[in-house]
């Protein structure tokens, strides 16, 4: 069974810059997660679909952070314009409606430098 | 106060080693509570579940304490392929939103 996917897997760009963010889901799952982390620190949701509905958003930065899963399946997270403190790998997680909500699959990550 | 806490570490212990982290968690509505390991750049990946009544995995033994709100995980006979950042996990709400501690790093030396 193919994991999460991500890409790019590394961006550097530099500060008031846009950059996006990719994630395709495992096969079947409604639920996409997006996380923020920054180095020495856990991961820390930004925002939660299930389907192509948010289901939390409550820790997006809304004046710059944008996120969408139009058709349900694979999802982009947009920043815009980035700071130096978005500095952070992004991970991407899902999960099935038919498994405990703790079974997150996680992928590799998108590494993010601001300079 | 952080929502869950862990020791930073890092643990440096040698193979054959048994070692112990613990972490707390603040709030007490939190009704799940998991040990994630993730190792050094590397995408996190879920260890196993704590459950009240305590639970094992082979040489990993999970405990949690509701009352005083502390979770541990206790691994026996250390491998050096035990060496990652372990990362302990609560989740409350009904979206089942996963709250993560900053983790703790294990290096096993030989």
């Amino acid at each position: 069974e193919a994991g999460v996917a991500q890409s790019p897997r590394y961006k550097i760009i530099e500060k008031r810059q846009s950059v996006a963010f990719w994630c395709n889901p495992i096969s079947g799952h409604a639920t996409l997660y997006w996380y923020q982390q920054i180095l020495g620190q856990g991961p820390k949701l930004l925002i939660q679909f299930q389907n192509n509905g948010v289901v939390d958003d409550s820790q997006l930065p809304k004046d710059r952070f944008s996120a969408e899963r139009l058709k349900g399946v694979d999802s982009t997270l947009k920043i815009q314009p980035a700071k130096l403190e978005d500095s952070a790998v992004y991970l991407c997680a899902s999960s099935s409606l038919e498994t405990p909500t703790y079974e997150q699959y996680f992928g590799p990550g998108t590494r993010l430098t601001v300079t | 106060r952080k929502e869950v806490e862990q020791d930073p570490g890092p643990f440096n212990v040698p193979e054959g080693a048994t070692v112990a982290f613990n972490c707390t968690y603040s709030n007490s509505a939190s009704q799940s509570f998991f040990w994630y390991r993730q190792d050094c750049r590397k995408e996190p990946k879920l260890l196993m579940s704590v459950y009240s009544s305590g639970n094992e995995d082979g040489r990993f033994t999970a405990q949690l304490n509701r009352a005083s709100q502390y979770i541990s995980l206790l691994i026996r006979d250390s491998k050096l392929s035990d060496s990652a950042t372990y990362l302990c996990v609560v989740n409350f709400g009904s979206q089942g939103n996963l709250i993560f501690g900053k983790g703790t790093k294990l290096s096993v030396k030989p």
